[in-house]
């Protein structure tokens, strides 16, 4: 049972242009998440998070929107970076239980 | 530099074999965790560990066994290696329980053969 889904695998951009990553999730008692991002052969990194209390949270060129009827969240970065290329994932708790992480996206900003 | 050191970084195991994933950290932190990352999964929590002599079982702990005698080092124990434990670890440390403030080691890339 996947509780937190991240429905493309991947996504290439643009340089300058907008990244749009998606995660969607099933368990309505999650009340807070996160993104991180991976770099080969690294760990993840923290990069953003949001309460179920907001449905926005921005921090530089990273936003994230949460949409707590569709069971949905989105991080954009604008505008994205040749640098910005890695994998995300999104990660959910509820009460300030385990984190749930989804699958991953493999960003590719093409200069 | 200051984090989150794992080793090995690569190991070959045979099946029924045993090894211990060292983890070390050197930020005082209380909160560690080991996950693991199946190819085009997520991260999965095995164990994790609130301070020095706690530890709980997170999401698979099943073949797995922790040990955190202190607040640095939180060893990951591979009694009886399975096929099935091939996978990328890793080992983070947390100033706080959401991970908003977790280090991540680079991982141990495992294959069981």
């Amino acid at each position: 049972d996947q509780q937190v889904k991240q429905n493309s695998p991947s996504l290439s951009v643009q340089e300058g242009r907008i990244s749009i990553l998606n995660c969607d999730y099933t368990n309505s008692m999650f009340d807070y998440f996160l993104w991180f991002k991976k770099y080969p052969a690294e760990g993840p990194t923290f990069l953003i998070s949001i309460s179920s209390i907001k449905d926005k949270n921005e921090d530089g060129r990273f936003t994230v929107f949460l949409n707590k009827s569709a069971k949905h969240l989105s991080l954009h970065i604008v505008p994205s970076q040749p640098g910005d290329s890695a994998v995300y994932f999104c990660a959910a708790s509820a009460q300030g239980g385990k984190l749930i992480f989804g699958q991953g996206t493999e960003l590719s900003v093409k200069p | 530099n200051a984090g989150v050191t794992q080793t090995p970084k690569f190991r070959i195991l045979k099946i029924g074999q045993s090894m211990t994933l060292q983890c070390t950290q050197d930020m005082n932190h209380n909160y560690m965790y080991w996950y693991r990352q199946d190819p085009g999964m997520g991260l999965k929590l095995i164990y994790y560990s609130v301070g020095a002599g706690i530890t709980d079982k997170g999401e698979v702990p099943n073949g797995y066994n922790v040990s955190r005698s202190t607040t640095e080092d939180f060893p990951l124990r591979l009694e009886l290696a399975a096929p099935s434990q091939t996978s990328v670890y890793f080992c983070a440390s947390s100033a706080n329980r959401g991970l908003t403030e977790a280090f991540f080691g680079q991982g141990t890339r495992l294959t069981v053969v």
